[in-house]
């Protein structure tokens, strides 16, 4: 297997722009979580889904945010409008529910400007 | 929700010597605690776990012990070698269903 893949690898846009990142977890997977990282915040969970379903979004910053998985081998999370502060290293990571090893993608690095 | 504190945050050592990161919760129910290694430019990646119901797990050169009564638990790296340099978080979850993670700890090892 690949292992979880995410795209873009880098992304940089303009402030006010809608940005969109993509996930495709491992087959098999039934855990998908999105992690957003930064030096003053380190490694914050947004969202988690369970079998396709939002289980805890409580993570996610604003209304600027949201997720969705429309099925089990994808996922996007999505920031509109974006602003300079979402500035980050965005991860997907995806496990077998009630497993204990996570798997995390490369990450996207989010740049807006 | 459940708060881990990791420390320290840079830790510089000698090739040989053992390195040791300290991490407390806040949740008495969180029952699993994986150790992750990140390498630049990549994604996070388990390096050793340990649950609620055990106090020490080693796996070569390193070991996680796990005090349920403080809420604490730390990381043990021994005959450190220039490839452990990396950034290692510690995490605290309940069955591994929203994993928080401490604020990372910059392991540097010196040839």
């Amino acid at each position: 297997d690949a292992g979880v893949i995410q795209s873009p690898r880098h992304e940089v846009t303009e402030m006010g722009q809608e940005v969109t990142l993509r996930c495709k977890p491992i087959s098999g997977h039934n855990s998908l979580f999105w992690y957003r990282q930064t030096m003053m915040r380190g490694l914050e969970l947004l969202i988690y889904f369970n079998n396709n379903v939002p289980i805890d979004d409580s993570g996610m910053p604003e209304d600027r945010f949201s997720a969705k998985m429309p099925n089990a081998s994808f996922s996007t999370l999505k920031i509109q409008p974006s602003e300079p502060r979402d500035s980050a290293v965005y991860f997907c990571a995806s496990s077998l529910l009630g497993s204990t090893e996570a798997f995390f993608g490369q990450g996207t690095r989010l740049t807006v400007v | 929700g459940e708060n881990v504190e990791q420390h320290p945050s840079t830790l510089s050592v000698q090739e040989g010597d053992s390195a040791v990161i300290k991490c407390t919760y806040s949740d008495s129910a969180s029952n699993y605690f994986p150790w992750y290694k990140q390498e630049l430019g990549k994604g996070p990646q388990l390096i050793i776990d340990i649950r609620s119901n055990v106090g020490e797990k080693k796996d070569q050169r390193i070991a996680v012990t796990l005090n349920k009564t403080a809420k604490h638990f730390s990381l043990h790296i021994t005959e450190t070698q220039p490839e452990d340099s990396a950034v290692y978080f510690c995490a605290a979850s309940m069955n591994n269903n929203d994993m928080r993670f401490g604020a990372g700890t910059r392991l540097t090892v010196k040839p």
